[in-house]
């Protein structure tokens, strides 16, 4: 069984606030990296998917980065908003399987 | 373009009865997997079907689960005598291609299954 660990659980920021939070995934066998956005009663979204040590993705102030040898991917998010609100999981692809992480819960407070 | 469709959304179960959970995946989609979200938990991967085949089924329980994606028609996971233990939300993705080519899994909203 792979473990895939994110950290932390939980956070709370204040509106306008940038945080970042952390994927750590075996460094074998990896083939690529998923982030998923999940908000409350809705289904997980694809926000991005890596495949190269030294990835970096951006979509509006959401970005992450990935490192395959150490085994750790962050998500940045610039200025928090209300509507950033969500789980973030994260996904460890061995190329026949996704292992998710249990997410970080996210929540700005206006 | 529809979703990833899974019926019912809520489901309750007296126990030793049997559920089955449906999941209709996007248009165009022929691969789709089963996840278990337990209380407290992450995503724990099930099963993974491709139509008429299961590819992997290394996360099901061995006894009482079954899944199956017919040529026509939706995917069913399938709970015999059901426990307590099998509350939980079941969520069924599809992708468009196989994992092998990172193919971007799309979630359906999921299956709360709760066991009296």
């Amino acid at each position: 069984i792979l473990n895939v660990e994110q950290s932390p659980q939980s956070l709370h920021v204040q509106e306008g606030d940038s945080t970042n939070f952390t994927c750590s995934f075996p460094s074998s066998n990896f083939y690529a990296l998923h982030w998923y956005r999940w908000e409350t009663a809705k289904s997980p979204e694809a926000l991005f998917v890596m495949t190269l040590n030294g990835d970096e993705k951006k979509k509006g102030r959401i970005s992450a980065t990935l490192n395959t040898k150490e085994g750790y991917s962050y998500l940045y998010i610039k200025g928090s908003q209300p509507e950033d609100s969500a789980t973030y999981l994260c996904a460890f692809d061995t190329g026949n399987q996704f292992y998710f992480g249990t997410g970080t819960s996210l929540t700005v407070i206006p | 373009n529809a979703g990833v469709m899974q019926n019912p959304r809520h489901l309750v179960r007296r126990r030793g009865q049997e559920a089955r959970l449906r999941c209709s995946p996007m248009k165009g989609h022929s691969h789709v997997y089963w996840y278990r979200q337990l209380p407290e938990e992450g995503l724990k991967f099930m099963v993974y079907l491709q139509k008429e085949n299961i590819i992997d089924e290394s996360g099901m329980p061995k006894e009482r689960f079954s899944a199956e994606f017919p040529k026509e028609g939706p995917s069913i996971l399938r709970i015999q005598q059901v426990v307590r233990g099998d509350s939980a939300a079941y969520f069924c993705a599809s992708s468009q291609e196989a994992p092998a080519n990172t193919g971007e899994l799309f979630f359906g909203e999921g299956s709360r299954l709760t066991v009296l």
